[in-house]
């Protein structure tokens, strides 16, 4: 398997809460992915990497950012969380290839 | 934009049968992916399609990409209860695939005995 580490792996907050998510790699990719996972939308990108402090938006990354400082760590903050952000979320490293996922977040914002 | 439309959403067949999903695309790609997803758990990869007319078999699943058409189909022979799960294919947003992939919704299949 990718070396590909989510944490924390479940969490629950309130609306207006900051929350960050976090995927660490192991491959030493250069691309790395966050993508949201709900029920009737299979999965949509938020943000990806192409490399350190080089980031881009996705599909849906309004109330999303990203930090990228080391190869290996790929940042995603809700400044202030909404209901609407709950969902399962998921990391990717790898590009041109199959890319390979973590084993996902699931958050929950009451 | 990039449209990825899967059908059926959902399927359920019996042990021993045979059966298709497709997968449309809407922009052109010479690659499509496709994984498997069991619930709760992460996207497995089971095929990296990369050109026009590409076929790849692995157990009882088969997968087949038409770039002209812009379809693949993912062709399940002799159905097993194991292969029960939610099937998704993927499309680049562009070439290679480096800033992501478009996921169509997925194909909740059940299988039963």
């Amino acid at each position: 398997d990718a070396g590909i580490t989510q944490s924390p792996r479940h969490k629950v907050t309130e609306t207006g809460t900051p929350v960050t998510l976090r995927c660490h790699q192991t491959e030493n990719h250069r691309y790395m992915y966050w993508y949201r996972q709900d029920p009737g939308h299979g999965l949509r990108l938020i943000h990806y990497s192409y490399g350190v402090k080089d980031t881009d938006k996705g599909e849906v990354s309004d109330g999303y950012s990203v930090s990228r400082s080391k190869t290996e760590d790929f940042l995603l903050t809700l400044e202030s969380a909404t209901s609407s952000q709950t969902s399962v979320y998921f990391c990717a490293i790898g590009s041109n290839q199959p890319q390979h996922f973590g084993d996902g977040t699931r958050l929950s914002i009451l | 934009e990039l449209k990825v439309e899967q059908n059926p959403l959902f399927l359920s067949m019996q042990e021993g049968k045979n059966y298709t999903i497709y997968c449309n695309y809407s922009t052109t790609s010479d690659r499509l992916y496709w994984y498997r997803q069991d619930p709760g758990k992460s996207l497995e990869s089971l095929f990296v399609l990369l050109s026009n007319g590409a076929v790849k078999q692995e157990g009882r699943l088969m997968a087949s990409l038409d770039t002209k058409a812009r379809l693949s189909t993912l062709h399940i022979t002799a159905a097993v209860h194991d292969l029960s799960a939610t099937y998704f294919c993927a499309v680049p947003y562009s070439g290679g695939g480096a800033d992501g992939l478009t996921f169509g919704k997925g194909t909740h299949l059940i299988i039963q005995p």
